[in-house]
């Protein structure tokens, strides 16, 4: 059973392009989360979603940023118009969803972002 | 608002030496608690998981604690060991959230 995915690991962007990144969770798990860790920080929740859902987008930026699990294919994390600030390691987990509160989540490998 | 601390930031030992991890919360509403350690420029994996109805977890050489009502938990480390040297991050599960509150991790360095 593969874990969770992550891809690319490595993105470098100019300011003012666009950074898709992608995570496909483990295999039966139907809940994604995205965290941001930022130099010398701690990780930082930013969405929960479901299947075609979001259900707490409360640590996301206001701007730029979104994010979408649809009902086909990985969970896409987007940044429009990137700046310097958005370097940070961005990682994704994943849980079964199958009932209740506080599932352990299952955390991919990251995707790095190097904003130049 | 749930805060996580983590103290110390580092810990540089040699190897051998039993350590005691810490971690302190300010909301005891939680539904879990997990460490999990973090190699440079790796993900996370998670080391152990504690409900908030249980008092500790063991895996081989780690034993992590849960003091739900003083906001606090450690992770004890026997025998450390060269290998054990990472980031380790301590997260809780908030109540009425799905999301994790993590402490900004204990950097750990075991010497030979």
């Amino acid at each position: 059973n593969a874990g969770v995915m992550q891809n690319p690991r490595h993105l470098v962007r100019r300011r003012g392009q666009e950074a898709r990144l992608r995570c496909s969770p483990m295999k039966g798990h139907s809940h994604v989360y995205w965290y941001r860790q930022l130099p010398e920080e701690g990780l930082k929740f930013m969405v929960y979603l479901q299947k075609e859902n979001i259900i707490d987008e409360s640590g996301m930026p206001k701007e730029r940023f979104s994010a979408e699990f649809p009902k086909e294919g990985p969970s896409i994390l987007r940044i429009q118009q990137v700046v310097r600030g958005d370097s940070a390691a961005y990682f994704c987990a994943s849980s079964p969803g199958a009932g209740g509160s506080g599932e352990t989540q299952y955390f991919g490998p990251g995707t790095r972002l190097l904003v130049l | 608002k749930q805060e996580v601390t983590q103290i110390p930031a580092a810990l540089s030992v040699p190897e051998g030496e039993n350590l005691v991890l810490n971690c302190s919360f300010t909301d005891s509403a939680i539904y879990n608690l997990q460490w999990f350690r973090q190699d440079p420029g790796k993900g996370l994996t998670s080391l152990l998981l504690i409900q908030s109805s249980q008092r500790e977890q063991t895996s081989g050489r780690l034993n992590a604690s849960l003091d739900k009502s003083s906001g606090r938990s450690t992770l004890y480390i026997a025998a450390s060991q060269p290998g054990d040297s990472a980031t380790y991050l301590c997260a809780v599960a908030q109540g009425g959230s799905e999301k994790l509150v993590f402490g900004k991790g204990m950097k750990l360095t075991v010497n030979p």
